[in-house]
């Protein structure tokens, strides 16, 4: 069985400031990793995904994730915030040995201060 | 190309009666899934399809949910005597083959409030 957790359900930094947020995994398997963003009133867009290849992982929007087994985390990272980063965040894996059955973090709402 | 559709976006209804939510998944792809969104929780798992394989259906909450899907194009989930605690985000996402690193689409949701 797989499980995400989410470390703080609400994010706060300011625009220009780095963006941390974290995402730790359970799996039985090797997994795949995967990162969405929802915006306000929108559906889930995927920002990137790990399918065991590197494991520095960078998706759209200069988001970018490292995949690190020893500590079972996914964070993911952006080196400046802006503005049009406010948005909910969720950590979702997949196992690695059957279909694409996602599960899903709690989610982490980032808000950025001008 | 076209992305994943839902309708209604929304629905409101009454406690006990029955609701339908349509989902139109990219074209050509052969994977579907439903997800619950309730308010402030991540996403829940409800069924997956797979072309015309027999669909997983370990994530539905109770007998009153079920989904068809045609093919590989159309499914419909469908509440019976909805309840209040059924009120949530009803997502449906589609992927190329169902492979467990393949991209799930999400389509916009059907926001479900039972009153």
């Amino acid at each position: 069985a797989q499980s995400v957790t989410q470390l703080g359900s609400h994010v706060s930094v300011s625009e220009g400031a780095l963006v941390l947020l974290r995402c730790n995994y359970s799996s039985s398997v090797p997994p795949y990793l995967f990162w969405y963003v929802q915006y306000p009133n929108q559906g889930l867009q995927l920002l990137l995904k790990y399918t065991s290849a590197a494991t520095l992982v960078k998706g759209i929007n200069g988001f970018e994730a490292e995949f690190k087994k020893s500590e079972t985390s996914f964070h993911l990272t952006k080196p400046s915030a802006h503005m049009s980063d406010a948005a909910e965040y969720f950590c979702a894996v997949s196992p690695g040995t059957s279909y694409g059955k996602l599960t899903f973090g709690q989610g982490t709402i980032l808000t950025v201060h001008p | 190309g076209a992305g994943v559709s839902q309708s209604p976006s929304n629905k409101v209804t009454e406690k006990g009666k029955d609701v339908e939510l349509r989902c139109d998944p990219i074209s050509g792809h052969t994977a579907l899934y439903w997800y619950r969104q309730r308010l402030g929780q991540g996403l829940e798992f409800l069924i997956y399809f797979q072309g015309n394989s027999a669909p997983d259906k370990s994530g539905l909450p109770s007998d009153r949910f079920s989904a068809e899907r045609t093919g590989e194009s159309v499914s419909t989930l469908t509440i019976q005597r909805t309840q209040q605690e059924d009120s949530a985000v009803y997502l449906c996402a589609s992927s190329l083959s169902g492979g467990a690193p393949d991209t799930q689409y999400f389509g916009p949701g059907t926001r479900l409030t039972v009153l």
